[in-house]
């Protein structure tokens, strides 16, 4: 276990929804990562928050959103959802603004659009 | 465009023996190596990370950097039916941004 906690486990949304998905940092970690993996494929990076700010972004649209709190805690927003957004979302989380920290990545969020 | 390549496998190793998994990046200007290993229905889990070329070791695993040749490879010696997982290899580039490879999966034999 790495100590980095996502919740919820699994959700179900319709096309043109929103959904927010959350993560808890391991203890000690300030930094937080967030990767969209599809089936069968590698995850994807999405963007990664660093004390609160946005520190880096991969190529996914704008309706990918994000938010780091001062606990470092972390959100992930998805606005207007689309069938191809189902996949397992992965948040992990590091301790460092650089990208040659270790990640550890939590269990993950299933998301299935329909 | 940065990428990351792994054959996808299956690659299938007697237990006992050593797999051998190997992983190219397609740009110079790469930072740190990662191998991840991923039972299915789970989350990545890292197994060792690398950051300058040559070997290192952490118990039966060994990684490889090549920066010249761009490559890194996995090692894992007397390889266990507990191994069998997919292996993912991530590459870091400046502007922390991370990218993972498709995958390796890899099938230890009784």
């Amino acid at each position: 276990e790495t100590g980095v906690t996502q919740s919820p486990t699994h959700l179900i949304k319709t096309r043109g929804q929103q959904v927010t998905l959350r993560c808890s940092s391991q203890s000690g970690h300030n930094t937080v990562s967030w990767y969209q993996q599809a089936l069968g494929q590698g995850p994807q990076f999405i963007f990664q928050y660093y004390r609160e700010e946005e520190n880096g972004r991969g190529n996914f649209p704008p309706r990918f959103s994000g938010l780091q709190f001062p606990n470092y805690s972390s959100e992930l927003n998805v606005n207007a959802l689309e069938l191809d957004d189902s996949a397992l979302y992965l948040c992990a989380s590091s301790s460092g603004q650089v990208s040659s920290y270790e990640q550890y990545f939590g269990p993950g969020t299933r998301l299935t659009v329909t | 465009q940065k990428e990351v390549e792994q054959n996808s496998g299956p690659l299938s190793v007697p237990e006992g023996a050593i797999a051998s998994l190997n992983c190219t990046y397609s740009d110079r200007v790469s930072q740190s190596f990662f191998w991840y290993r991923q039972y299915s229905g789970k989350s990545p889990e890292l197994i060792m990370s690398i950051y300058s070329n040559g070997d290192k070791e952490d118990g039966r695993f060994t990684a490889q950097l090549n920066k010249a040749s761009q490559y890194v490879s996995l090692l894992i010696r007397d390889s266990q039916p507990s191994d069998s997982a997919t292996y993912l290899c991530a590459v870091t580039y400046t502007g922390n941004q991370f990218y993972f490879g498709t995958g390796t999966s890899l099938t230890v034999i009784p």
